[in-house]
């Protein structure tokens, strides 16, 4: 059961538009969400994060949105570069599992095209 | 910004024998740490948290007596893979909490490649 879903594998966009990755989670108790990035054969590197109390986290070319009604939160990269292509994962942890770990989706691969 | 390291980044071992992977946090102290494998094109799959100066808590499915975790210091764990298989190549990363709160960022290490043949 996939608590935490990314229902698109890919996703391509130009240079200098928007890239919005986007993530759905069913466990109502996650109330801390995160987004990493990960190039092949590294470690993933954190981008942003958003706690359930915000519904909008803004950093630098990121911004996180979240909407508990729907349990949907995305990540939007204005203005997309090259640099930015890589797999991004949607994670969540919540007073369930102790805040003990992250549960990840299945990532997105973003491909920015010059 | 808080670094975590693994060592080594690549391994490859014989069937059978075992082979242990270090990950540090460089500039925190992390009373816990996580460890995570990956397989291609999948997700990271959470295989246990590492507890300072307690016994390891394994996810389901994951055996205990198989992957090793020590975590003796609030800067060290390790992950010993032991009689290694083919089946255990992967990706593994771990990864620690910068604080004790679910609003601490969690870092990861560059994560470490294990190919067993």
């Amino acid at each position: 059961d996939q608590q935490v879903k990314q229902n698109s594998p890919s996703l391509s966009v130009q240079e200098g538009r928007i890239s919005i990755l986007n993530c759905d989670y069913t466990n109502s108790m996650f109330d801390y969400f995160l987004w990493y990035k990960k190039y092949p054969a590294e470690g993933p590197t954190f981008l942003i994060s958003i706690s359930s109390i915000k519904d909008k986290n803004e950093d630098g070319r990121f911004t996180v949105f979240l909407n508990k009604s729907a349990k949907h939160l995305s990540l939007h990269i204005v203005p997309s570069q090259p640099g930015d292509s890589a797999v991004y994962f949607c994670a969540a942890s919540g007073a369930d599992t102790g805040r003990r770990a992250l549960t990840f989706g299945s990532g997105t691969r973003l491909q920015v095209q010059p | 910004g808080a670094v975590v390291s693994q060592h080594p980044s690549w391994v490859i071992c014989k069937s059978g024998t075992s082979v242990k992977i270090e990950c540090r946090s460089l500039d925190f102290q992390a009373t816990t740490m996580f460890w995570y494998r990956q397989f291609p094109k999948q997700s990271l799959m959470l295989m246990a948290t590492s507890n300072e100066g307690s016994k390891a808590t394994y996810e389901q499915g994951v055996e205990k007596d198989k992957f090793l975790i020590n975590h003796a210091s609030l800067t060290l764990s390790t992950l010993t893979v032991t009689s290694a298989h083919p089946e255990d190549s992967s990706f593994y990363i771990c990864s620690a909490r910068s604080g004790k709160y679910s609003g601490n960022t969690i870092y990861f290490g560059e994560g470490s490649w294990l190919t067993v043949v």
